[in-house]
Parts: structure tokens; sequence; C-alpha cells
């Protein structure tokens, strides 16, 4: 049973750009979350995305969006990056809702 | 808002010896609280989890306690190891997508 991978594991990128961050989820979860975790801070919720559907979403500026494929893989976009998105962007999956969430390593995002 | 905080940023304890680490929530009507560890480069790792009609639960040299009049929950390390330094979350599950809400982290230091 594979885990929750995420790529790119690290990424530098320009003020003003836009990235796409991926995530393979677990075999067997339908269910993707996107948190992003600022250096000394708890993570904090994006989105979750179920069934190709967003199903809920945090205290994040639309220029934060995001896919889930019929494989249930997903994709973190960010639009005109800010300094502060700098963070680390962690994936989890799940079966259902919370139980048995399992995060991935996630992606080092620095703005310069 | 909702919240998630913790007590004590920092707790150093001898290998051997018991940690505690508490936690204070706000939201009285959440109903799940997991225990998540986090070691350096890597995403929050499943500790334990309490749903709000227990108030203690017990797993491999971990104790996790639910105090729900004084919304306070405490994990407790038995015999601690130098593998369990890591920075160690709480989280408060919240709304219909589930979503996790951590606190800032208690960074646990073993010293030999």
């Amino acid at each position: 049973e594979t885990g929750v991978t995420q790529s790119p594991t690290h990424l530098i990128k320009t003020r003003g750009q836009q990235v796409t961050l991926r995530c393979s989820s677990q075999s067997g979860h339908n269910t993707v979350s996107w948190y992003q975790q600022a250096l000394g801070q708890g993570p904090q919720f994006i989105f979750q995305y179920y069934r190709e559907e967003e199903n809920g979403r945090g205290n994040f500026p639309p220029r934060f969006s995001g896919l889930q494929f019929p494989n249930y893989s997903s994709e973190l976009n960010v639009n005109a990056l800010e300094l502060d998105d700098s963070a680390l962007y962690l994936c989890a999956s799940s079966q259902t809702g919370p139980y048995g969430y399992t995060f991935g390593s996630g992606t080092r995002l620095t703005v310069v | 808002g909702e919240s998630v905080g913790l007590h004590l940023p920092t707790l150093s304890v001898q290998e051997g010896d018991n940690s505690i680490i508490n936690c204070a929530y706000s939201n009285s009507a959440s109903d799940y609280f997991i225990w998540y560890k986090q070691e350096s480069g890597k995403g929050p790792q499943f500790i334990i989890d309490i749903r709000s009609n227990m108030d203690k639960r017990q797993g491999q040299r971990v104790t996790v306690l639910l105090n729900k009049t004084v919304k306070h929950l405490s994990l407790q390390i038995a015999a601690t190891q130098p593998g369990d330094s890591a920075v160690y979350f709480c989280a408060e599950v919240t709304g219909t997508a589930s979503k996790l809400t951590f606190g800032t982290g208690t960074r646990l230091q073993v010293t030999l």
C-alpha cells in the first residue's frame, strides 16, 4: 500500500508567478485535503476535494484553487504568488472525512 | 472563532520519563480530536484520536485525555524515547468538510 506522495518536494518561485503542486492520494482514498503550514505554525486548511468536487474551503483567497482527478489525485494551483505564500504545502487523503487521514511529506514553496 | 492552542511551546524531558503535552480548544461543538507528531521535513503522522463521547483512550505508550468541561486535551507519552523528539499538534475536527483545525504545536525535546 503506497502512502501519499507529493511533488515537487521543493520549489522556488518569483512573486507574481503561478505554481502547481501535485498530490497522489493513498490507494483507496477518495478524499483529498490541502493545508498550508507556515514556519513554526500549525497547518491551516485550504480546501478539500471529494469525488472531484470541492467539499469545503478555508479562509484562503480565490487565487488558491484546486482540482481532483478521476483517479483521486489532486492539484493545488496558486496564482499571483506573494511572499507570504512561502510555506510547506501538505496534502492529506482519507477514505471518508478526517478518519484515517494520511499526510504526505509536503512541498516546500519559497517565493522570492 | 474556532481555535486550538497549546499551553507550552517547548517541552524538555529526560529519556525514560513520562511526557505530558497539553492543548486547549475553543469549539465546544467539536466531536473528534486527533494528536499528530511531525518530524523535521515530514508531514504530520497520526498518533491517537478520541471522540467527544470518551474521556480517555490508550494506545501503545500513549494516552489521550479529554476534559470537555474545560475544553482541554492532553497527550501522555510513557517512557519517552529519543525517537519521540518532534513537534506535536492537537487537531480539532469541525464542519461538514471535516477540516482539521491545528494549533501551533509543542516541540518535545528528549535529553539523554
